[in-house]
Order: structure tokens, then C-alpha cells, then sequence
């Protein structure tokens, strides 16, 4: 079946720090991809839409310039947590859909647990 | 894209049964019942979708309702490893360049 693929699974790292996570889709193209956000004990909470070769989507409250995200390709798509600071830690967590579908299930990476000190 | 409910947690023996009930009372004709689930510490695995008639593989059945206002997934002999988080979503078949919605989902504790 569909895989996403996102790496790293774990990144700790001191306050100030910039930090790029990488979600790709293994064996389908994906011109859509979602990034989401999980704190503990919480569902996950969309941050973003990214489209391959335009600008990304950004829901209420995420800041863009914080949260950079760049999809250059339709199997690759990139999350940047710049100046990560302790209250970005969390569990963040890729999605792509498969196929041309429009009922097609989305696919999710098995996430990165950023923490930042 | 509709709203479920669930109920927050549920237990389950071991090598039974796991029925697990969403409701969706407001479901409109062309949207599509999703399952997931969420074992500790990864991401959402898809489990099973439909839109009417009821549907099984390997890991689920999914049973909706004629008037489609609600559905179970049924776990037919669950396992420890099936301890998970739960979600029933819907989502209209034509919102491709769109997100699925998580609400808090079914909290299944399978026990020896």
C-alpha cells in the first residue's frame, strides 16, 4: 500500500536552534501533502497545506514565517521549525493522498517528536 | 465535512470482539465514512472506509447504517496490539485538495 516516509522520528535540540522535517511519499506522487501537529494527550491539529509548486496553505494561529514549508517535488515536501523554542515541542506529522481518487484515504508518516530545551 | 462523535474509551478482552460506534447524524450523500487509528507515539494508520454498503479487509469491518447517520467498526478478534486511539471521519468525496478533521476519537484499551 501507500507509504509516507518522514524523518527524522526524533530531534533534540537547544532553543534558537532551526529545524527541518522531511515527509516523503515512497511509491505515489502526492501534489497535496498536510502537515499536523499533536501536543500531548490531544488529537492532531492541522498546521498546514502544502502544494507542490506553490505556496502553502496556513491555518489560523500558525505563524508561516516560523513555520516555513517548501514542496518542490510530488513525492517530497518540507517542514522548517525556525528558532524552535520549548513551546514547539511536539509531535509533528505528515499526510499525502494516493492516487486521483477523490475518496482515496490519506497516508500518514509515523511523525517526528521534536523537543526543543 | 460532517461532524462524528465517539465515545471517549472503551475496553475490550482480549480475542473478542471490539465494536467501536460513531454516530454522524448529519452526513450529507456524497461524504465517506474514514477509520483510523493511532497506536502511542505514531502516526494515524488508516483502517477501512465506505460510503453506503458495509465493508471489510483485512483488519476491519465497517458497518453503516442504512440511513448512513452512523457506523461500527468491528475489531473481530482483537488483540493487545490493537490498543490504539480510534477516529471516524467524514469527508466529501469531492474536497480532494483538503485535510482530514481529527476530533478526540475512541480510546480502545484491549486487556489481557
Amino acid at each position: 500500500g501507500a507509504v509516507v516516509s518522514q524523518h527524522p522520528s526524533r530531534v533534540i535540540c537547544k532553543s534558537g536552534t532551526s529545524v527541518k522535517i522531511e515527509c516523503r511519499s515512497l511509491d505515489f506522487q502526492a501534489t497535496t501533502m498536510f502537515w499536523y501537529r499533536q501536543f500531548p494527550k490531544q488529537s492532531l491539529m492541522l498546521m498546514a497545506t502544502s502544494n507542490e509548486g506553490s505556496k502553502a496553505t496556513y491555518e489560523q494561529g500558525v505563524e508561516k514565517d516560523k513555520f516555513l514549508i517548501n514542496h518542490a517535488s510530488l513525492t517530497l515536501s518540507t517542514l522548517t521549525v525556525t528558532s524552535a523554542h520549548p513551546e514547539d515541542s511536539s509531535f509533528y506529522i505528515c499526510s499525502a493522498r494516493a492516487g486521483t481518487n477523490s475518496n482515496q484515504p490519506q497516508h500518514f508518516g509515523d511523525g517526528t517528536r521534536l523537543s526543543i530545551l | 465535512d460532517a461532524k462524528t462523535t465517539q465515545p471517549p474509551s472503551m475496553d475490550c478482552a482480549e480475542g473478542r470482539a471490539a465494536n467501536l460506534p460513531c454516530n454522524h447524524s448529519t452526513i450529507s450523500g456524497n461524504e465517506y465514512v474514514y477509520w483510523y487509528r493511532q497506536i502511542h507515539s505514531q502516526g494515524p494508520q488508516y483502517i477501512i472506509h465506505g460510503l453506503k454498503n458495509n465493508e471489510t479487509n483485512e483488519m476491519a469491518s465497517l458497518i453503516i447504517t442504512e440511513d448512513r447517520k452512523s457506523s461500527t467498526l468491528i475489531l473481530p478478534h482483537a488483540t493487545l496490539r490493537d490498543t490504539a486511539v480510534y477516529y471516524c471521519i467524514v469527508r466529501a468525496a469531492n474536497n480532494y485538495g483538503q485535510n482530514f478533521v481529527f476530533g478526540p476519537g475512541t480510546r480502545l484499551s484491549v486487556l489481557p
